[in-house]
C-alpha cells in the first residue's frame, strides 16, 4: 500500500548526541515536510522540501537539519544544538508543488523523541 | 496576527448524536482549508477539505461548512461513533506559498 513510513516509532537521545529520524514515502509526492508537535498543541513546521537536493527552513528550524538526496526520502537530524528536543515529530508529503494550495498534506505516524 | 484557532478545546457527545467542531481563522487570503483527525500516538489523518470558492462540502458522515464573511469553519459529524473519538485539527493554506497553518485542536470524546 502507498503511504508514508516513519521510523523509529520511539527514539531516545543522550545529551550532546545527534539523532536522525527517517521518513520514506512511496506516493511519488514531490513536496515533503517535517513538523514538531508538543503536547496539546498544533503542528509547527521545521523544514520542507520541494525537490531533490533542495529544502527550506520552516518556522522552527534551529537545532535541526535535513537532506533530500532521493525523492522518496527526507530524513531529519535533531542536533545537540536543539535544547528542547522532546516532542512528537511528524513527516508529511504532498502531491504537486509546495506553493500549490489545492492539495492536502498526508502524514506518517510519527516518531516520539525523548531525552535520556 | 495570523492564526487558526478553535472555539472549544474539548467536546463530549453521546454516541449516535451529531457533533459540530468549530474553527476560526483570521487570514482572509487563505483559500484552502482542511480538517484532520488525529488519534493518540498516530499522525493526522485527512478527513475532508474545502476551497474558498465553496460554502459546503460533504463526505461520508462528515460535512464541512465555510463562512468567509465571519471567517469560520466547522466540521459536522453525523451519528458520532466511539471510533470518532480523537483530536480534530483545522488547517488553512494561504494562497501564496502553500504554508499549512494548524489550529490547536479539539478533543472529541464519544460516550457510549
Amino acid at each position: 500500500d502507498g503511504g508514508i513510513t516513519q521510523s523509529p516509532k520511539y527514539l531516545f537521545r543522550k545529551e550532546g548526541q545527534n539523532v536522525t529520524l527517517s521518513c520514506e514515502q512511496n506516493l511519488n509526492h514531490d513536496a515533503m515536510y517535517w513538523y514538531r508537535q508538543d503536547p496539546g498543541q498544533g503542528l509547527r513546521l521545521i523544514y520542507y522540501s520541494q525537490i531533490v537536493n533542495d529544502f527550506q527552513k520552516g518556522d522552527i528550524a534551529e537545532g535541526y537539519s535535513v537532506s533530500r538526496e532521493k525523492k522518496e526520502s527526507f530524513p531529519l537530524t535533531v542536533t545537540s544544538a536543539q535544547k528542547n528536543p522532546t516532542a512528537f515529530y511528524l513527516c508529511a508529503s504532498k502531491l504537486g508543488y509546495v506553493g500549490n494550495s489545492n492539495q492536502p498534506q498526508h502524514f506518517g505516524d510519527g516518531t516520539r523523541l525523548s531525552i535520556l | 496576527g495570523e492564526s487558526v484557532g478553535l472555539h472549544l478545546p474539548t467536546l463530549s457527545v453521546q454516541e449516535g448524536d451529531n457533533s459540530i467542531i468549530n474553527c476560526a481563522y483570521s487570514n482572509s487570503a487563505s483559500d484552502y482549508f482542511i480538517w484532520y483527525k488525529q488519534e493518540s500516538g498516530k499522525g493526522p489523518q485527512f478527513i475532508i477539505d474545502i476551497r474558498s470558492n465553496m460554502d459546503k462540502r460533504q463526505g461520508q458522515r462528515v460535512t464541512v461548512l465555510l463562512n468567509k464573511t465571519v471567517k469560520h469553519l466547522s466540521l459536522q459529524i453525523a451519528a458520532t461513533q466511539p471510533g470518532d473519538s480523537a483530536v480534530y485539527f483545522c488547517a488553512e493554506i494561504h494562497n501564496q506559498g502553500g504554508k499549512l497553518i494548524f489550529g490547536q485542536g479539539t478533543e472529541l470524546s464519544v460516550k457510549p
